[in-house]
């Protein structure tokens, strides 16, 4: 069955520092991996995804992330954040062939930049 | 403008009495989703669909009920619905459900049950 971490509730960090949003996964099968943000009151948006190739995967609004098949992880990054980068991050995953194609999301982690 | 919309946005109810959720998309996309979020449990699947009249229970579909007689409607169907059914529900939809697809996800409706 499979599985998404995301250990920190809550990130702070002050505005043009780099950020981490953590993630770490397990899946029966190849794993497949999604990033999403929420703004307040609005519903998820896409930011990047990692199906195969390069591990390092860039997304919009300056973000990337990396898969690290080893350690199982697959975290956000952003070299600069920005005050409106502050939302809430959902990774996901999709276990193939294991996991019928589903979406399966973490709890989210609350990133909060300060001015 | 590509999207998927949601219908209410906000609902406040009472036990019992019958509601329901519309979701619709514009970009022809064979797969629809329902989740809903919670806080510390993030998005749980409800329901989903693979074309029109394919249905399929997700994680937590207990008090749900979709259907899916249209390609680009899929509604969420709460025929008696309790407290424990307050939260917030997104629908979403994809191209298919291939692995490397991208999920939309409408804007969102917040349920409270009284």
């Amino acid at each position: 069955a499979q599985s998404v971490a995301q250990p920190e509730d809550q990130v702070n960090v002050a505005e043009g520092n780099p950020l981490t949003v953590k993630c770490t996964y397990s899946v029966s099968g190849n794993p497949y991996l999604f990033w999403y943000v929420q703004y307040p009151n609005r519903g998820l948006q896409f930011l990047l995804k990692y199906i195969t190739g390069d591990n390092l995967v860039k997304g919009s609004y300056g973000f990337e992330a990396e898969f690290n098949k080893s350690q199982t992880s697959f975290h956000l990054k952003k070299p600069s954040a920005l005050v409106s980068d502050s939302a809430l991050y959902f990774c996901a995953v999709r276990d193939f062939p294991s996991g019928a194609n589903n979406l399966f999301f973490g709890t989210g982690t609350r990133l909060t930049v300060i001015p | 403008e590509a999207q998927v919309t949601q219908n209410p946005r906000y609902l406040i109810t009472v036990t019992g009495k019958k509601l329901t959720v519309t979701c619709s998309q514009n970009m022809n996309h064979e797969y629809m989703s329902w989740y809903r979020q919670d806080p510390g449990l993030g998005l749980r699947q409800i329901y989903y669909s693979m074309n029109v009249e394919v249905t399929d229970k997700g994680d937590v579909p207990e008090g749900y009920k979709v259907s899916r007689k249209e390609k680009r409607n899929f509604p969420l169907i709460l025929e008696s619905p309790s407290p424990n059914q307050t939260s917030l529900y997104f629908c979403a939809s994809s191209q298919r459900q291939g692995v490397t697809d991208t999920q939309y996800f409408g804007p969102g409706t917040r349920l409270t049950v009284l």
